[in-house]
């Protein structure tokens, strides 16, 4: 059964750098989604992401966040200046057409700032 | 605002023993209610999930209930075996043109051999 995959599982990195989570979703699917879930919290959305571009995103998602879909299997979530808040776990999800309500998750990547 | 909340927040029954979580929404032009697994470490994984034109749906020891006038909905786990336990989420997609998740805060389950 075809799954989302996630790359690195776990991050390490200082305050203010810049990280880019990668993500490979189901390859047929067309919507893509980022969520985080901080250690022994709910998960919450971050952006949602449809035909090249930002469908809807979180108030979490502010201008140290972007998401890119550099070619047709990658799907990468860039945080330019991390903070210690944003240690977190980071999920990937996808979603086939629009008759098609289910949202795979990915493994995820734990990220973890210095 | 965007809000679904869950109870309760843990849960311990004994093998074999039925178990209960529910959820509330506050929009009622909610349509999609999903349900994940979520094992310790692992990635949330869809167990069972009901739209807003049904009122029940059953998957052998899971079921899931909606009311609508109520604005609830609730996971029912029948004949509970030790590898039940995990933290399980609600979620439900808020209105008609918005496909993002919303989580309830997690029940972590417990199931007792």
């Amino acid at each position: 059964e075809p799954e989302v995959t996630q790359t690195p599982s776990h991050q390490v990195t200082q305050m203010g750098q810049e990280v880019i989570l990668r993500c490979v979703p189901i390859s047929n699917h067309l919507y893509f989604y980022w969520y985080r879930q901080i250690l022994g919290q709910k998960v919450e959305f971050l952006v949602s992401f449809y035909n090249n571009e930002i469908s809807e995103k979180s108030e979490i998602f502010d201008d140290q966040f972007s998401v890119e879909r550099p070619d047709g299997s990658n799907f990468t979530l860039k945080i330019r200046s991390t903070k210690l808040e944003d240690s977190a776990m980071y999920f990937c999800a996808s979603r086939g057409d629009r008759g098609y309500n289910e949202q795979f998750f990915g493994p995820g990547t734990r990220l973890t700032v210095l | 605002g965007e809000n679904v909340e869950q109870h309760p927040s843990t849960l311990s029954v004994q093998e074999g023993d039925s178990a209960v979580i529910k959820c509330t929404y506050s929009d009622s032009a909610s349509n999609y209610f999903p349900w994940y697994k979520q094992e310790l470490g692992k990635r949330p994984q869809l167990i069972i999930d009901i739209r807003s034109n049904v009122g029940e749906k059953k998957d052998q020891r899971i079921a899931v209930t909606l009311n609508k006038t109520a604005k609830h909905f609730s996971l029912h786990i029948t004949e509970t075996q030790p590898e039940d336990s995990a933290v399980y989420f609600c979620a439900a997609t808020l209105s008609y043109n918005t496909d993002k998740l919303i989580f309830g805060t997690g029940t972590r389950l417990q199931v007792f051999p």
